[in-house]
C-alpha cells in the first residue's frame, strides 16, 4: 500500500545531542510537510517542500533544519535539542493541484524524548 | 497556525450515543476537512466539505458547513469504542497550507 513511513517511531536523545528523523513516501506526492505536535495541541507546521522549493515557517527555530534529497525522502534535523523540543514530529504529504483540495496523508509520527 | 476554535475541548459519551463536535474559523475558505488522531499516532483524513456544500455524509459521519457563521460540525452516529480519538478540523488558506483547529478529544465509554 502506498504510504508515508517515519523512522524512528521513538527517539530518545540527550540535551544538545543532534537528532535526525526521516520520512519516506510512496505516494508520489509533490508536497512534504514536517509538523511538531505537543500533547493535546494541534499540529504546528515547521516546514514544507513544494517539489524542490523549501518553505520555512517564520516562527520555526533555527535549531530545526530539513533536507529533501529526492521526491520520496525528507529529513528533519534538530541540531541541539532542548527539553522544549520533546514532542511528536509528524511528516505529511499531499498532491497539490490548481483545482484540487489539499488533503494530507500523515505518517505515524516520531516521538522525541529529550533527557 | 491555528484558524479558530473547536468545542468542546473534550467529550465523553456512552457507546452507542451520537457525538457532535464543532469547529469555527476566521477567514473565507475553499474547503474544510476533518481528521482523526488516535493516541500516539498520525492524523487520518476523514472527510472534506467544499465551501459550496452545506452537508456531507460518509458512513456514520455527517459534516455540516455554515459559511455565514464560519462554522462546521462533525456528527458521529452510533459511536463505538474505536471512535475514541482526537478530532481536528482544518481549513486551507490561499497558500495551500492547512490551518488547524485546536481539536476535540472524544472518549467513548463502553
Amino acid at each position: 500500500d502506498a504510504m508515508v513511513i517515519q523512522n524512528p517511531r521513538y527517539q530518545v536523545t540527550q540535551f544538545g545531542k543532534p537528532v535526525t528523523l526521516s520520512c519516506s513516501q510512496t505516494l508520489n506526492h509533490n508536497v512534504m510537510y514536517w509538523y511538531q505536535q505537543k500533547s493535546s495541541q494541534a499540529p504546528k507546521l515547521l516546514f514544507h517542500y513544494y517539489d524542490k522549493d523549501f518553505n520555512n515557517e517564520a516562527d520555526t527555530p533555527d535549531n530545526f533544519q530539513s533536507r529533501r534529497p529526492n521526491t520520496s525522502f525528507c529529513f528533519l534535523d534538530i541540531r541541539s535539542p532542548g527539553l522544549g523540543d520533546a514532542a511528536m514530529y509528524l511528516c505529511a504529504t499531499s498532491r497539490v493541484t490548481v483545482s484540487g483540495a489539499n488533503v494530507l496523508t500523515f505518517g505515524a509520527g516520531s516521538r522525541l524524548t529529550v533527557l | 497556525s491555528q484558524q479558530g476554535e473547536e468545542d468542546p475541548q473534550a467529550l465523553s459519551i456512552q457507546e452507542g450515543e451520537n457525538a457532535t463536535m464543532n469547529c469555527s474559523y476566521k477567514t473565507s475558505i475553499n474547503n474544510l476537512q476533518w481528521y482523526r488522531q488516535n493516541s500516539g499516532r498520525g492524523l487520518v483524513h476523514l472527510i472534506l466539505i467544499r465551501s459550496n456544500e452545506r452537508e456531507k455524509h460518509s458512513g456514520r459521519l455527517r459534516v455540516t458547513l455554515d459559511t455565514s457563521k464560519k462554522s462546521s460540525s462533525l456528527l458521529i452516529t452510533a459511536s463505538r469504542a474505536a471512535d475514541t480519538a482526537s478530532y481536528f478540523c482544518a481549513t486551507d488558506d490561499s497558500n495551500y497550507q492547512l490551518i488547524w483547529g485546536a481539536g476535540t478529544k472524544l472518549i467513548i465509554k463502553p
